[in-house]
Protein backbone atom coordinates (compact mmCIF):
# COMPACT_ATOMS: atom_id res chain seq x y z
CA UNK A 1 0.00 0.00 0.00
CA UNK A 2 1.39 3.38 -0.89
CA UNK A 3 1.83 5.68 2.22
CA UNK A 4 4.03 8.24 4.06
CA UNK A 5 4.32 6.75 7.16
CA UNK A 6 5.25 9.55 10.46
CA UNK A 7 6.07 8.20 14.10
CA UNK A 8 5.78 8.73 16.72
CA UNK A 9 2.08 9.43 16.16
CA UNK A 10 1.99 11.20 19.38
CA UNK A 11 4.60 12.43 21.93
CA UNK A 12 5.02 14.45 25.52
CA UNK A 13 8.49 15.54 26.25
CA UNK A 14 10.43 18.09 27.87
CA UNK A 15 11.99 21.13 26.83
CA UNK A 16 15.37 21.15 25.59
CA UNK A 17 15.60 16.99 25.35
CA UNK A 18 16.44 16.72 21.72
CA UNK A 19 13.99 14.35 19.71
CA UNK A 20 13.26 13.41 15.65
CA UNK A 21 10.55 12.65 14.27
CA UNK A 22 10.77 10.19 11.16
CA UNK A 23 8.66 10.09 7.96
CA UNK A 24 9.88 7.20 5.40
CA UNK A 25 7.01 6.79 1.91
CA UNK A 26 7.09 4.27 -0.51
CA UNK A 27 6.58 5.84 -3.75
CA UNK A 28 10.09 6.75 -4.73
CA UNK A 29 8.81 10.31 -4.04
CA UNK A 30 11.22 12.70 -5.22
CA UNK A 31 9.79 15.56 -3.16
CA UNK A 32 9.41 15.84 0.68
CA UNK A 33 8.03 18.11 2.81
CA UNK A 34 7.19 19.11 6.66
CA UNK A 35 4.24 21.19 8.29
CA UNK A 36 2.77 22.54 10.97
CA UNK A 37 -0.42 22.70 11.49
CA UNK A 38 -1.63 25.66 14.84
CA UNK A 39 -4.74 26.89 15.61
CA UNK A 40 -5.66 30.18 14.00
CA UNK A 41 -1.98 29.67 11.89
CA UNK A 42 -3.07 27.02 9.72
CA UNK A 43 -0.54 24.81 7.89
CA UNK A 44 2.64 26.36 7.34
CA UNK A 45 5.80 24.55 5.75
CA UNK A 46 8.85 23.94 7.30
CA UNK A 47 11.49 22.71 5.48
CA UNK A 48 11.31 20.30 2.01
CA UNK A 49 13.51 18.50 0.13
CA UNK A 50 13.81 18.03 -3.53
CA UNK A 51 15.38 14.98 -3.96
CA UNK A 52 18.34 13.24 -2.01
CA UNK A 53 20.81 15.80 -0.41
CA UNK A 54 18.89 18.69 -1.28
CA UNK A 55 16.67 20.27 0.93
CA UNK A 56 15.60 23.90 2.17
CA UNK A 57 13.95 26.18 4.20
CA UNK A 58 10.25 26.46 4.12
CA UNK A 59 8.14 29.30 5.95
CA UNK A 60 9.08 28.52 9.39
CA UNK A 61 12.09 26.68 9.72
CA UNK A 62 13.80 28.15 13.01
CA UNK A 63 14.27 25.51 15.83
CA UNK A 64 14.39 22.51 13.04
CA UNK A 65 16.68 20.82 11.06
CA UNK A 66 16.12 18.23 8.28
CA UNK A 67 18.34 15.95 6.62
CA UNK A 68 17.69 13.93 3.02
CA UNK A 69 20.19 10.79 3.13
CA UNK A 70 17.72 8.31 1.60
CA UNK A 71 15.24 8.90 -1.01
CA UNK A 72 12.58 7.37 1.35
CA UNK A 73 13.21 8.91 4.64
CA UNK A 74 12.92 12.87 5.60
CA UNK A 75 13.60 13.21 9.37
CA UNK A 76 12.62 16.40 11.22
CA UNK A 77 14.85 17.15 14.26
CA UNK A 78 14.75 19.34 16.94
CA UNK A 79 17.34 19.56 18.55
CA UNK A 80 16.35 21.61 21.40
CA UNK A 81 12.37 21.71 21.42
CA UNK A 82 10.44 24.50 23.50
CA UNK A 83 7.07 24.76 24.14
CA UNK A 84 6.67 27.01 21.35
CA UNK A 85 6.82 23.93 18.88
CA UNK A 86 3.59 22.19 20.74
CA UNK A 87 1.99 21.17 17.46
CA UNK A 88 0.89 18.67 14.76
CA UNK A 89 3.12 18.12 12.20
CA UNK A 90 2.41 16.52 8.90
CA UNK A 91 4.90 15.19 5.98
CA UNK A 92 4.69 14.68 2.69
CA UNK A 93 5.66 13.57 -0.38
CA UNK A 94 4.97 13.60 -4.27
CA UNK A 95 6.74 12.49 -7.57
CA UNK A 96 7.61 16.23 -9.30
CA UNK A 97 4.25 17.91 -10.53
CA UNK A 98 2.13 15.68 -8.94
CA UNK A 99 -0.20 15.48 -6.06
CA UNK A 100 1.17 15.56 -2.65
CA UNK A 101 0.38 12.77 -0.34
CA UNK A 102 0.15 13.49 3.51
CA UNK A 103 1.14 11.33 6.41
CA UNK A 104 -1.19 11.12 9.42
CA UNK A 105 0.23 13.47 11.46
CA UNK A 106 2.91 13.46 14.92
CA UNK A 107 1.06 15.74 17.97
CA UNK A 108 3.78 16.33 19.55
CA UNK A 109 3.53 18.02 23.03
CA UNK A 110 7.05 20.56 24.97
CA UNK A 111 6.50 21.36 28.22
CA UNK B 1 1.11 36.41 -0.92
CA UNK B 2 -1.38 34.47 -2.33
CA UNK B 3 -4.82 34.48 -0.48
CA UNK B 4 -7.47 31.27 -0.03
CA UNK B 5 -10.78 31.86 1.18
CA UNK B 6 -13.03 29.16 1.66
CA UNK B 7 -16.75 29.10 2.56
CA UNK B 8 -18.82 28.53 4.52
CA UNK B 9 -16.47 28.59 7.77
CA UNK B 10 -18.90 26.06 8.94
CA UNK B 11 -22.02 24.02 7.89
CA UNK B 12 -24.20 21.59 9.26
CA UNK B 13 -26.17 19.00 7.38
CA UNK B 14 -28.57 16.32 8.26
CA UNK B 15 -27.81 12.75 6.98
CA UNK B 16 -28.15 12.33 3.29
CA UNK B 17 -28.18 15.82 2.24
CA UNK B 18 -26.25 17.42 -0.39
CA UNK B 19 -24.04 20.25 0.22
CA UNK B 20 -21.32 22.68 -2.20
CA UNK B 21 -18.06 24.21 -0.51
CA UNK B 22 -16.33 26.95 -2.38
CA UNK B 23 -12.54 27.97 -2.17
CA UNK B 24 -11.43 31.66 -4.23
CA UNK B 25 -7.80 32.20 -4.80
CA UNK B 26 -6.22 35.58 -5.53
CA UNK B 27 -3.92 34.37 -7.91
CA UNK B 28 -3.15 31.66 -10.88
CA UNK B 29 -1.69 28.56 -9.39
CA UNK B 30 0.06 25.51 -10.72
CA UNK B 31 -1.92 23.15 -8.61
CA UNK B 32 -4.65 23.16 -6.47
CA UNK B 33 -5.87 20.22 -3.84
CA UNK B 34 -8.83 19.43 -1.83
CA UNK B 35 -8.24 17.30 1.73
CA UNK B 36 -10.05 16.11 4.47
CA UNK B 37 -9.09 16.63 8.19
CA UNK B 38 -10.76 13.70 9.78
CA UNK B 39 -11.51 14.22 13.80
CA UNK B 40 -8.78 11.99 14.16
CA UNK B 41 -6.46 14.70 12.24
CA UNK B 42 -5.43 13.00 9.90
CA UNK B 43 -5.56 14.94 6.30
CA UNK B 44 -6.63 13.02 3.18
CA UNK B 45 -5.98 13.83 -0.12
CA UNK B 46 -9.57 13.81 -1.93
CA UNK B 47 -9.00 15.45 -5.54
CA UNK B 48 -5.44 16.80 -7.14
CA UNK B 49 -7.69 19.24 -9.41
CA UNK B 50 -5.84 22.40 -10.98
CA UNK B 51 -8.70 22.53 -13.72
CA UNK B 52 -11.34 20.68 -15.13
CA UNK B 53 -13.84 18.30 -13.06
CA UNK B 54 -13.17 15.07 -11.57
CA UNK B 55 -15.71 12.61 -9.87
CA UNK B 56 -14.76 9.85 -7.23
CA UNK B 57 -17.96 8.10 -5.75
CA UNK B 58 -20.21 10.72 -3.57
CA UNK B 59 -17.95 13.38 -3.85
CA UNK B 60 -16.74 15.71 -6.93
CA UNK B 61 -14.91 19.06 -7.38
CA UNK B 62 -14.56 21.24 -10.05
CA UNK B 63 -11.84 23.69 -10.90
CA UNK B 64 -12.45 26.93 -13.12
CA UNK B 65 -8.86 28.40 -13.16
CA UNK B 66 -9.33 31.03 -15.22
CA UNK B 67 -11.74 32.47 -12.57
CA UNK B 68 -9.73 31.36 -9.70
CA UNK B 69 -12.30 29.35 -7.93
CA UNK B 70 -13.05 25.91 -7.02
CA UNK B 71 -16.06 23.46 -5.52
CA UNK B 72 -16.59 20.94 -3.77
CA UNK B 73 -19.87 18.53 -3.92
CA UNK B 74 -20.85 16.37 -1.28
CA UNK B 75 -23.82 14.68 -2.29
CA UNK B 76 -25.66 11.71 0.41
CA UNK B 77 -23.72 12.89 3.30
CA UNK B 78 -22.68 10.70 6.09
CA UNK B 79 -21.45 10.97 9.23
CA UNK B 80 -18.24 9.85 7.86
CA UNK B 81 -17.91 12.92 6.26
CA UNK B 82 -17.46 15.19 9.01
CA UNK B 83 -14.40 17.36 9.93
CA UNK B 84 -12.88 19.57 7.77
CA UNK B 85 -12.34 20.45 4.27
CA UNK B 86 -9.14 22.41 3.48
CA UNK B 87 -8.51 23.90 -0.37
CA UNK B 88 -4.43 23.76 -0.76
CA UNK B 89 -3.06 26.02 -3.80
CA UNK B 90 0.51 25.79 -5.16
CA UNK B 91 2.49 28.40 -7.05
CA UNK B 92 6.07 27.83 -6.62
CA UNK B 93 7.20 25.20 -8.77
CA UNK B 94 10.56 24.76 -6.65
CA UNK B 95 9.66 25.03 -3.28
CA UNK B 96 5.90 23.70 -4.09
CA UNK B 97 4.78 25.13 -0.29
CA UNK B 98 1.00 24.59 -0.58
CA UNK B 99 -0.91 27.59 0.84
CA UNK B 100 -3.96 26.18 2.98
CA UNK B 101 -7.61 28.15 3.16
CA UNK B 102 -9.00 28.34 6.19
CA UNK B 103 -11.07 25.16 5.93
CA UNK B 104 -14.90 24.49 6.27
CA UNK B 105 -16.07 22.74 9.34
CA UNK B 106 -18.76 20.31 8.17
CA UNK B 107 -20.92 18.80 10.60
CA UNK B 108 -23.29 15.77 9.46
CA UNK B 109 -25.83 14.52 11.97
CA UNK B 110 -27.60 11.45 12.18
Amino acid sequence: EAQVTQNPRYLITVTGKKLTVTCSQNMNHEYMSWYRQDPGLGLRQIYYSMNVEVTDKGDVPEGYKVSRKEKRNFPLILESPSPNQTSLYFCASSLWGGPQHFGDGTRLSIL
Amino acid sequence: GIQVEQSPPDLILQEGANSTLRCNFSDSVNNLQWFHQNPWGQLINLFYIPSGTKQNGRLSATTVATERYSLLYISSSQTTDSGVYFCAVERDTGRRALTFGSGTRLQVQP
